[in-house]
């Protein structure tokens, strides 16, 4: 099994929707991280929770928002789609000990 | 805020070598890491300089010049399997990471 896990792989829904983009790590690491990858501009951070307690935004959180359910667990929330959010998102852990990040395979999002 | 700067897109050929090279303007700053994305997939962590110099793994060395705001990804006897994106990468306070652009090396028979 991977060491960190994203659901679904791919995603299509449309505009005004809720969706849920989900998270699992059996690395044991407490720091957990939401990006979105745009073509061209690399991955940019949507938000980060570095324990189950502590959630904070990241440099683009607008129409976002997130769940730390377990130190294992960490939800990506769009509350209501819109198509600019159609992106590949990633989910990353990491501990200061090990040095890096690790990244699920992502999800393709497509907003239409 | 931080922000960082690398070329779009390198081409090489097998066993050649290739540089990729990184500007940033950080507050925070607390090390430069470099990652590898082959299309479709997640990236990878390849190499972290938090202090100055060259760090050397395999065919991969990352250098990094902290006076300089600069470092830079050497890519050595370049395989097929090395065409992919690499992105450097900002560390920041609490672990954050800034990523940039990317650079696409594409690497020809």
């Amino acid at each position: 099994d991977a060491d960190v896990t994203q659901t679904p792989r791919n995603r299509i829904t449309k505009t005004g929707k809720r969706i849920m983009l989900e998270c699992s790590q059996t690395k044991g690491h407490d720091r957990m991280y939401w990006y979105r990858q745009d073509p061209g501009l690399g991955l940019r951070l949507i938000y980060y929770s570095f324990d189950v307690k502590d959630i904070n935004k990241g440099e683009i959180s607008d129409g976002y928002s997130v769940s730390r359910q377990a130190q294992a667990k960490f939800s990506l929330s769009l509350e209501s789609a819109i198509p600019n959010q159609t992106a590949l998102y990633f989910c990353a852990t990491s501990d200061l000990a090990e040095g890096g990040y690790t990244f699920g395979s992502g999800t393709r999002l497509t907003v239409v | 805020g931080q922000s960082l700067e690398q070329p779009s897109e390198v081409t090489a050929v097998e066993g050649a070598i290739v540089q990729i090279n990184c500007t940033y303007q950080t507050s925070g700053f607390y090390g430069l890491s470099w990652y590898q994305q082959h299309d479709g997939g997640a990236p990878t962590f390849l190499s972290y300089n938090a202090l100055d110099g060259l760090e050397e793994t395999g065919r991969f060395s990352s250098f990094l010049s902290r006076s300089d705001s600069y470092g830079y990804l050497l890519l050595q006897e370049l395989q097929m399997k090395d065409s992919a994106s690499y992105f450097c990468v900002g560390g920041a306070a609490g672990n954050k990471l800034t990523f940039g652009g990317g650079t696409r090396v594409l690497v020809k028979p």
